[in-house]
């Protein structure tokens, strides 16, 4: 059962452009969201996280937005820069008490100069 | 501060063999977790230990199992070892288990490949 979902395998976008990537979830229970970024032969960083309360959080170039009625999220990075290509992977938790962080299956991004 | 250490970076097993793998979290992290990932599968949740209890379980057979020492190190077991469990087993670990102000840390992973 895939609670977290990310129905694009793969995005390509022009360097300067804006890059949307997406997320969806199906547990109510969620309570907040974070996203990482993967480079190939490195475990994955933490870029960006946003809590249930909220509906946008923003750091930089990133910005993440919740639709908590929807039960979707979306990071955008603008702009896009070649560095930025790279695995993203959406996740998410809570519930009450120390619950496990759930994956998504993550979108591979390339910005293309 | 030194990040999440895993050893090996790669490991070539054969069927039915055991395997362990190692992860050295940042120091003062008392929360270490580790999860599978394969193509098109994301990463997979496979149990949390927090100051040596293991808090969190995922839906794994009993073939892998972990443990964590009191100086917060943690391994990974794998038992009888099948095709399907070649995969890049990453270790993360965090003050707190993952929460909104305690993100994970990952190492750069072990990649087990079984023939």
């Amino acid at each position: 059962d895939q609670q977290v979902k990310q129905n694009s395998p793969s995005l390509s976008v022009q360097e300067g452009r804006i890059s949307i990537l997406n997320c969806d979830y199906t547990n109510s229970m969620f309570d907040y969201f974070l996203w990482y970024k993967k480079y190939p032969a490195e475990g994955p960083t933490f870029l960006i996280s946003i809590s249930s309360i909220k509906d946008k959080n923003e750091d930089g170039r990133f910005t993440v937005f919740l639709n908590k009625s929807a039960k979707h999220l979306s990071l955008h990075i603008v702009p896009s820069q070649p560095g930025d290509s790279a695995v993203y992977f959406c996740a998410a938790s809570g519930g009450g008490g120390y619950q496990k962080v759930t994956f998504g299956t993550g979108t591979k991004l390339q910005v293309i100069p | 501060k030194a990040g999440v250490t895993q050893t090996p970076r790669y490991l070539i097993k054969t069927r039915g063999q055991q395997v362990t793998l190692s992860c050295s979290p940042i120091s003062g992290h008392r929360s270490v977790s580790w999860y599978q990932q394969t193509p098109g599968q994301g990463l997979q949740f496979l149990f949390e230990y927090f100051s040596e209890t293991q808090r969190n379980k995922g839906n794994f057979p009993g073939r892998f199992s972990g443990r964590q020492f009191s100086n917060s190190r943690s391994e990974m077991n794998v038992s009888t070892l099948e095709l399907g469990d070649s995969a890049l087993y990453l270790c993360a670990s965090s003050f707190q288990g993952g929460t909104l102000n305690s993100p994970l840390h990952f190492g750069n992973g072990t990649r087990l490949t079984v023939t």
